[in-house]
Parts: C-alpha cells; sequence; structure tokens
C-alpha cells in the first residue's frame, strides 16, 4: 500500500491567490482527517469525514477555508483567498472507523507570501 | 470539548537512560489515547496506543500507562538511544462508532544527549 498520498509536497503562493491541496487516502480506509501544523499552535485538526460526509468543522478557522470528498478515494482542502498566516504544514491522515489508528500523509508545506 | 495538556515541552536526557512524558485530559468519556513521534520534517507516527479498559502497555523499550481515575497517561522510554530525539503527541479520543476525534496534546521535544 501506498499511504495517504498528499499533493502538492510544497506549495508557494501570494496573498489572495486561491490554493488547493489534495488528499488521497488509503484504500478501504472511511475517515479521513486535515490537520494544520505551525509552531505556535501545534497539531490542529480542521475538518473530518466519516464515509465522505463531513462530520466536524468545527476547526476550519475561517470561511475561507473549505473541504470536500466527493468519494473515498480522494479530498480536497482549499483556501480562498490565501492570507500569509495560512502558512503550515497541512497533513492529511486515514483510518478505519473503529480501528482509531491515524496514517498520516508527508504534508504539504504551504508558504503564503 | 476535549483538552490535553502535555508535559514536559522540552526534555533531553542522557543516552542510555529513561524519559518520561506526561499528559492529562479532561473529557472523563475519552477512552482511546494514542502516542505519535514526529521526526523533523517528517510525518507523526503511531508508536504505542492503549484504551481504557486496560492500565499498562509495554511494547519494548516504549510504555504507556493509564489512570482513568487521575485522567492522566503517560509515555516511559527506556534506554534511550540518539534515534529516539523527535517531538512526541499524545492524544486523547472517544471512540464510539463514528467519532473518532482526536485531540492532541502540544508536544514534547526529546533530545538524547550521546
Amino acid at each position: 500500500d501506498a499511504g495517504v498520498i498528499q499533493s502538492p509536497r510544497h506549495e508557494v503562493t501570494e496573498m489572495g491567490q486561491e490554493v488547493t491541496l489534495r488528499c488521497k487516502p488509503i484504500s478501504g480506509h472511511n475517515s479521513l482527517f486535515w490537520y494544520r501544523q505551525t509552531m505556535m499552535r501545534g497539531l490542529e485538526l480542521l475538518i473530518y469525514f466519516n464515509n465522505n460526509v463531513p462530520i466536524d468543522d468545527s476547526g476550519m478557522p475561517e470561511d475561507r477555508f473549505s473541504a470536500k470528498m466527493p468519494n473515498a478515494s480522494f479530498s480536497t482542502l482549499k483556501i480562498q483567498p490565501s492570507e500569509p498566516r495560512d502558512s503550515a504544514v497541512y497533513f492529511c491522515a486515514s483510518s478505519l472507523l473503529a480501528d482509531n489508528e491515524q496514517f498520516f500523509g508527508p504534508g504539504t508545506r504551504l508558504t503564503v507570501l | 470539548g476535549e483538552n490535553v495538556e502535555q508535559h514536559p515541552s522540552t526534555l533531553s536526557v542522557q543516552e542510555g537512560d529513561s524519559a518520561v512524558i506526561k499528559c492529562t485530559y479532561s473529557d472523563s468519556a475519552s477512552n482511546y489515547f494514542p502516542w505519535y513521534k514526529q521526526e523533523l520534517g517528517k510525518r507523526p507516527q503511531l508508536i504505542i496506543d492503549i484504551r481504557s479498559n486496560v492500565g499498562e502497555k509495554k511494547d519494548q523499550r516504549i510504555a504507556v500507562t493509564l489512570n482513568k481515575t487521575a485522567k492522566h497517561f503517560s509515555l516511559h522510554i527506556t534506554e534511550t538511544q540518539p534515534e529516539d530525539s523527535a517531538v512526541y503527541f499524545c492524544a486523547a479520543s472517544v471512540t464510539n462508532f463514528g467519532n473518532e476525534k482526536l485531540t492532541f496534546g502540544t508536544g514534547t521535544r526529546l533530545t538524547i544527549i550521546p
């Protein structure tokens, strides 16, 4: 198994631009999580899906952030418009419901200038 | 919601000595407590976990203990080695079917001194 796949691995963009981060969970996993990691705030859960349905988006910082999971093998996290304070590493993780262990992807390092 | 506190934020130990990291949680309904290790520039990876029906779990040099009454759990690493240097995160979760949200602690940067 290839594990959780994220793209791009690095993204540099200018303030105001739209950014789309992509995630492919491990095949067969039915829970998907988006996290943001910064030095100041640590590892924060943004949103998670069970069986492609958003369950808890209370961690999404603002309306500028949105996430979708159109099918079991793909999810996106979109930031529009981006701001410098969005600079962070964004991790996607997946798991099996009732198994609990979350497998993290390699992350996307986002820099907003 | 759940709140997880983790101490210390940094820890340095001599190679071969033991390291202990402690976490407390607030939600008495939490029943799953994983520990993740994150090396510099890498992704967090699960190293050990414990469920609320178990008081202690051990895997080679790593052990985790859980005190449900006091709502705290700890990670113990014995015979530390340089490759143990990393940031360690504890987490807590209520694992009813359909609710798998993990709340993470703020992390402990462990440095093993050769």
